[in-house]
């Protein structure tokens, strides 16, 4: 059974700081893995989505790798901002249609 | 384009009662799935449709809970006898086509539902 993790849990940093957030899977046998934000009260906003196939995915200051054969991909966001606090959440999508999400990483940026 | 809405937003029932939340996926998606977000946690799998077709629902968590989508569009999820430990954000999902894992799924806003 497919398990994510993601650490640290919460993070709190001043704004301006480059940071990077973890996202851990047991099964390596992926098809894809997608980064979300979840904002308090919110549903989820999908940042990137990054194929088995792939290495990486940029979007703006967001920049998100994947390590398929570790079972790991890290989200790096640079010169945050406090509109960058929210619940980030990973999902990985196995050969079953649906995600598996992990617990998410509070991020607060303080101003 | 709209994207996904689900109703009501929030939602409070006495232990016992019945619901039905509503999702209403973007226009022409085939895929659509609903999960269920518990307080602090990230969202769990609850079940998928592909089109009317319910091609998986391993992750209700009891008999209490059915979902459907009859004519491949609008779906709802049912819970009967609502316990308090049924109170989470129910999170709705649609994806474009169907039968491929290679899709982003879109989220709707949540539906809050409070047990009392």
């Amino acid at each position: 059974k497919q398990e994510v993790t993601q650490i640290p849990a919460a993070l709190s940093v001043p704004e301006g700081e480059n940071l990077v957030l973890n996202c851990s899977f047991t099964d390596s046998a992926i098809y894809n893995l997608q980064w979300f934000r979840q904002d308090p009260g919110k549903g989820l906003t999908s940042l990137l989505l990054i194929q088995s196939s792939q290495r990486e995915q940029t979007s703006g200051r967001l920049n998100a790798s994947l390590d398929k054969s570790s079972g790991r991909s890290t989200l790096y966001i640079a010169a945050s901002q406090p509109g960058d606090s929210a619940t980030y959440l990973c999902a990985v999508r196995g050969y079953g249609q649906n995600f598996v999400f992990g617990p998410g990483t509070r991020l607060s940026v303080l101003p | 384009g709209a994207g996904v809405s689900q109703s009501p937003r929030y939602k409070v029932a006495k232990r016992g009662q019945d619901v039905a939340l509503r999702c209403d996926p973007i226009s022409g998606h085939v895929s659509l799935f609903w999960y269920q977000q518990a307080l602090g946690q990230g969202p769990e799998f609850l079940t998928y449709f592909q089109n009317e077709a319910q091609l998986d629902k391993s992750g209700l968590p009891s008999d209490r809970f059915f979902a459907e989508r009859p004519e491949g569009s609008v779906s709802t999820l049912k819970i009967q006898r609502t316990q308090q430990e049924d109170s989470a954000v129910y999170l709705c999902a649609s994806s474009p086509t169907g039968g491929s894992s290679y899709n982003e799924q879109f989220f709707g806003p949540g539906t809050r539902l409070t047990v009392l």
